[in-house]
């Protein structure tokens, strides 16, 4: 089966840091991708990590390793305008990607 | 470059009802091309994709239909729409395993 899992929301203050997590277990792997989507709006591509290390894209940094099933989005210097959900996915192979429920994270004054 | 087109932005239809939504690529050939629906506060549900013309690979059973008849469109339509079938839908299109690239999406609400 093909499962990926985020936390649902976080909440961080601007200015500060903030680490979203996600773990995958698919039947394949071809790399993992990370999207923003504002409210009412679609998803925007972020990132994309096929191999294991830090991805480093301005404030936005994204993180995988392929061992372990896990990869994260760092986002650093938070505005306000970064409020939005962010969905992690994965690409199988030769199949449509998977997408996790998404986080919604929340930059508080 | 390539673009994706997805109309209309909102649509209100009684239950019941038909409907019909169109996607476009442009600057691109034989793309996959996908169908999602986002229901309020949900993740992205895949409802159809195509690798080519003529070919549909349904993923979830339920009255809705896509077709692809042209390399670069792709339908989405209902003959009968529920109440459950109200979302956010959402176009993408990608070249091979690479990401997707989404159009602005169609907010549908069924009344």
């Amino acid at each position: 089966g093909q499962n990926i899992d985020q936390p649902t929301e976080m909440t961080a203050t601007e200015g500060a840091i903030v680490q979203i997590n996600c773990t995958y277990q698919t039947s394949g792997f071809n790399g993992l991708f990370w999207y923003q989507q504002h409210a009412g709006e679609a998803p925007t591509f972020l990132s994309y990590n096929v191999l294991d290390g830090l991805e480093e894209k301005g404030r936005f940094s994204s993180f995988l390793s392929r061992s372990k099933g896990y990869s994260y989005l760092l986002l650093k210097e938070l505005q306000m305008k970064d409020s939005a959900s962010y969905l992690c996915a994965v690409s199988p192979g030769n199949t449509p990607l998977v997408f996790g429920k998404g986080t919604r994270l929340s930059v508080i004054a | 470059s390539q673009t994706i087109h997805q109309w209309p932005a909102t649509l209100v239809q009684p239950v019941g009802s038909p409907l019909s939504l169109e996607c476009t690529v442009e600057g691109t050939s034989n793309p996959n091309l996908y169908w999602y629906r986002q229901a309020a506060g949900r993740g992205l549900q895949l409802l159809f994709y195509s690798v080519g013309i003529g070919q549909i690979s349904s993923e979830v059973p339920q009255n809705l239909s896509a077709s692809r008849p042209q390399d670069r469109q792709f339908i989405l339509s209902s003959k009968k729409l529920l109440l459950s079938d109200s979302g956010f839908y959402l176009c993408a299109w990608s070249a091979g395993s690479y990401g997707y690239t989404f159009g602005s999406g169609t907010r549908l609400t069924v009344v």
